[in-house]
């Protein structure tokens, strides 16, 4: 089955800096990856996906990349700011219905 | 709409009880799930269910079963708890059963004492 690997487990960068968590999948077969935001003691919320077919995608102050040779994608935020703070998951679909999570990368943004 | 709505919100159980978790969403979505929460780690897949009558194993299914009589439903049921159980656990939906993203429940935080 799929297997989803997240880095760093711990993230610190200084407000206004940018921060970038990278994730990596087994299933070649996955062709779905969304991105989620968790706030402390909140439910997980979708912040961004990208799908197989696309390198590249953003929103404003986030960005997703995808590297589908490497099985590799990342999450770029830039010009962080304190309200950032949270735990962040990628994830991993396959078969189409089916979401696997990384183990999550808690990001601190000090102000 | 309400979206995923778990309850309860919070349960404390002793060893050996039993509970139901209830789930339930009204966006008329196929595709449900639950997913346990330890203490600062990532969602591990319980079960998953694609539509009413059909439920499958995730990653860690042992110690819970779960059904789907209806579309808007998917309970899950701790037998004999354990404090390995432990945890926060989330209910999701997900409507098009192609890449779309979940829709998650707030949670229902239950400890085993």
């Amino acid at each position: 089955g799929e297997n989803v690997e997240q880095h760093p487990s711990t993230l610190s960068v200084q407000e206004g800096d940018s921060a970038v968590i990278k994730c990596t999948y087994s299933d070649s077969a996955s062709n779905y990856f969304p991105w989620y935001k968790q706030e402390l003691g909140k439910r997980p919320q979708l912040i961004i996906d990208i799908r197989s077919n696309v390198g590249e995608k953003k929103d404003q102050r986030i960005a997703v990349t995808l590297n589908k040779t490497a099985k590799h994608f990342s999450l770029h935020i830039t010009e962080t700011q304190p309200e950032d703070s949270a735990v962040y998951f990628c994830a991993a679909m396959a078969g189409g219905f089916k979401t696997i999570f990384g183990a999550g990368t808690r990001l601190f943004v000090k102000a | 709409n309400a979206g995923v709505t778990q309850t309860p919100k919070f349960r404390i159980l002793k060893i050996g009880q039993s509970m139901t978790l209830q789930c339930t969403q009204d966006m008329n979505h196929n595709y449900m799930y639950w997913y346990r929460q330890d203490p600062g780690m990532g969602l591990k897949l319980i079960y998953y269910s694609v539509g009413a009558g059909i439920t499958d194993k995730g990653e860690v299914p042992n110690g819970y079963n779960v059904s789907r009589s209806t579309t808007e439903d998917f309970p899950l049921r701790l037998e004999l708890a354990a404090p390995s159980q432990t945890s926060v656990y989330f209910c999701a939906s997900e409507g098009r059963g192609n890449n779309s993203p979940l829709h998650f429940g707030n949670g229902t935080r239950l400890t085993v004492t």
